[in-house]
């Protein structure tokens, strides 16, 4: 049962700390996406990648968040500092992205950040 | 700015009712309009897809309708039972690209 898989799935800081969010996405897959999930703010793109290397990194703030791909099995959010206004979901997608009309995205499920 | 609106904000329906979600849109580069399902403390799963090209598609009792000339879709539950209870969110792709812009999502609730 191929599925995406975050760690850790609940995280409590507190703000200045830096918080690391980790994805592996199912094996094969050669997009990876970064959203954060509020309530005021519903689903934000964050960061996206294919095959590895950043296709869209623009909805992220720049001066903290930082999205890289160290592996193809590994995708990781850090932020640094962080702030109350982090809080907030993040979920990390992938999908297989192939010359054909494929763009289904396969969501985890999330991390619950709350920085205090 | 929103790039798909969608509407209501929240539904509630009878069980073996019919439940309507409404997305709309205004950039005419959008190709691909898919629906996503999520339940509490879980990630959004696929629910149906569509393309420009057609007006409808259907999988079991979710359907999805599309305007192209209206800049408008919608999601169609038929016999809407309570495990379709969750937050729905429609979403639209620009061609050539891989990401989706989300609407800000519908709670359904069926009640039996």
């Amino acid at each position: 049962d191929a599925r995406v898989t975050q760690t850790p799935r609940h995280k409590v800081t507190e703000m200045g700390q830096e918080v690391t969010m980790r994805c592996q996405p199912i094996l094969g897959h050669n997009t990876v996406f970064w959203y954060r999930q509020t309530m005021m703010q519903g689903l934000e793109l964050l960061a996206y990648f294919r095959n590895r290397a950043p296709l869209d990194d623009s909805g992220m703030p720049k001066d903290r968040f930082s999205a890289e791909m160290p592996d193809a099995t590994l995708a990781t959010l850090k932020i640094q500092p962080s702030e109350p206004r982090d809080s907030a979901v993040y979920f990390c997608a992938s999908g297989l992205r192939t010359s054909g009309f494929s763009y289904e995205q396969y969501f985890g499920p999330g991390t619950r950040l709350t920085v205090t | 700015q929103q790039q798909v609106k969608q509407s209501p904000q929240s539904l509630i329906v009878q069980k073996g009712g019919i439940s309507i979600i409404n997305c709309a849109y205004e950039n005419t580069a959008f190709d691909y309009f898919p629906w996503y399902q999520q339940f509490p403390g879980k990630g959004p799963a696929l629910l149906i897809a569509i393309r420009p090209d057609v007006s409808e598609k259907k999988e079991g009792r979710f359907t999805i309708s599309f305007n192209k000339s209206a800049k408008q879709f919608s999601l169609h539950i038929m016999d809407s039972q309570p495990g379709d209870s969750a937050t729905y969110f429609c979403a639209a792709k620009k061609t050539g690209a891989n990401n989706l812009f989300f609407g800000t999502g519908t709670r359904l609730t069926v009640i039996p």
